[in-house]
């Protein structure tokens, strides 16, 4: 049992290159999310699925792009990449249910020159 | 969008010290109160999750409180050892059933040996 993965761990990218973070969890969580961490700033919402084939916006999507194709897997594009992308994005999983705790992934760290 | 506070922002304190820190969230459409423990180059993990006011957790040193009415949470850690020191984080739920959190800055507390 992985828990959450994340897939790169570390990436470097130009500005206006495009890349696809992967998210995958095994815990048949119904409800997947993708924040960013910047310094000074709590986890923010980018965006949010609460099941397979389905997406919502979080609190900051602008320039991101997701997709649900399988309950598993959780992924987030970013297509132009701006160096205000730089970040360490994490992604989570929970059951459904309002008080259910989130489980979070290790984590990217992503840097855009 | 809500805006969870905590404070204080950064904590150093003695081994074998007791401490706490605050989380304040607003009150009003209130679902839940999550805790996690945050240690540097890993991924938060959950601590407690609260729904009631005057709900109190425990876990080892560690414990929680709620006040919905007012719109805050305490943690407390009894007897502060070097391996608690990491960030903490509240999150207050917000959004019906789809579980989406909104986190605080967190408060970094160092524990010297």
């Amino acid at each position: 049992n992985a828990g959450v993965t994340q897939t790169p761990k570390f990436r470097v990218l130009k500005t206006g290159q495009s890349m696809t973070l992967l998210c995958a969890q095994d815990m048949n969580h119904e409800y997947m999310y993708w924040y960013r961490q910047d310094p000074g700033m709590g986890l923010r919402l980018i965006h949010y699925s609460v099941g397979e084939g389905t997406t919502a916006k979080g609190e900051v999507p602008d320039g991101y792009n997701v997709s649900r194709l399988k309950k598993q897997n959780f992924l987030l594009g970013l297509e132009s990449a701006a160096p205000s992308q730089t970040s360490v994005y994490f992604c989570a999983s929970g059951r459904i249910g309002n008080t259910d705790t989130q489980y979070f992934g290790p984590g990217t760290r992503l840097t855009v020159l | 969008i809500l805006n969870v506070e905590q404070s204080p922002q950064s904590l150093h304190v003695q081994e074998g010290d007791s401490t706490n820190f605050t989380c304040s969230f607003p009150s009003s459409n209130f679902y839940a109160l999550h805790w996690y423990r945050w240690e540097t180059a890993k991924s938060p993990e959950a601590l407690f999750v609260m729904t009631l006011n005057g709900d109190e957790k425990k876990k080892g040193r560690i414990s929680a409180t709620l006040n919905t009415k007012e719109g805050y949470s305490y943690l407390y850690i009894k007897g502060s050892q070097p391996e608690d020191s990491a960030t903490y984080l509240c999150a207050s739920h917000y959004g019906g059933a789809t579980n989406k959190l909104i986190f605080g800055t967190g408060t970094l507390l160092a524990v010297q040996p």
